[in-house]
């Protein structure tokens, strides 16, 4: 059964870092991208960028281009986003989702169940 | 970037009422398109992708169609259980952007 397993809720201030993970299993993880998707309170749901975990190939959207990093560690089949220094903006709900084949842009058919962020002084 | 659009923003509607929601793309994506449900405190779960093709195990009152700019998800008896925001995503490019959504309730 293929499960994406992200790490728990976090409580943050403003200014620092954090990185939070994604665990995938039930099937070869270094096959199929990754996805990072954020959602505000309310709001809608953004694409913020994908990585192949088998080279480590990553692409980014414009948005969110330089304000996140994304990695893996194929070693342990776990994905990754990170912040260096949060802003209280960064406050959502982040879900890591998965491509159904290895190509780059295409939709996703398992969705991790959502890691909360809150950034607050 | 390519925009999504989506109408209407919300809906009431009766059950076993057919429910269409439409999804426009500022440009042509071919048939590059998915849609997924979100219950409310839930996961977003795919529907429909390449615009048209039922995702295994998902109702058959569910229903893609279109290609180029245009496309539409149907229900065509709305149930209870299909209380939700849906959400369109175009997957031709980076980056793969959602629709604002379109929440549906009972009426």
């Amino acid at each position: 059964e293929v499960q994406l397993v992200q790490s728990g809720a976090e409580v943050k201030k403003p200014g620092e870092s954090l990185k939070i993970s994604c665990k995938g299993s039930g099937y070869s993880f270094t096959n199929y991208w990754i996805a990072w998707v954020r959602q505000m309170p309310g709001k809608g749901l953004e694409w913020m960028g994908i990585i192949y975990p088998g080279d480590s190939d990553t692409r980014y959207s414009p948005s969110f281009q330089g304000q996140v990093t994304i990695s893996a560690d194929k070693s342990i089949s776990t994905a990754y986003l990170q912040w260096s220094s949060l802003k209280a903006s960064d406050t959502a709900m982040y879900y890591c989702a998965r491509h159904p084949s290895s190509r780059t842009w295409v939709y996703f058919d398992y969705w991790g169940h959502g890691t909360l962020v809150t950034v607050s002084s | 970037d390519i925009q999504m659009t989506q109408s209407p923003s919300s809906l009431s509607a009766s059950v076993g009422d057919r429910v269409t929601i439409t999804c426009r793309a500022s440009q042509g994506i071919s048939t590059y398109l998915a849609w997924y449900q979100q219950k409310p405190g839930k996961v977003p779960k795919l529907l429909i992708y390449d615009a048209s093709t039922l995702q295994s195990g998902v109702p058959s009152r569910f229903s893609g169609s279109g290609s180029g700019t245009d496309f539409t998800l149907t229900i065509s008896s709305l149930q209870p259980e299909d209380v939700a925001t849906y959400y369109c995503q175009r997957y031709n490019s980076a980056p793969n952007t959602f629709g604002p959504g379109t929440k549906v309730n009972i009426k």
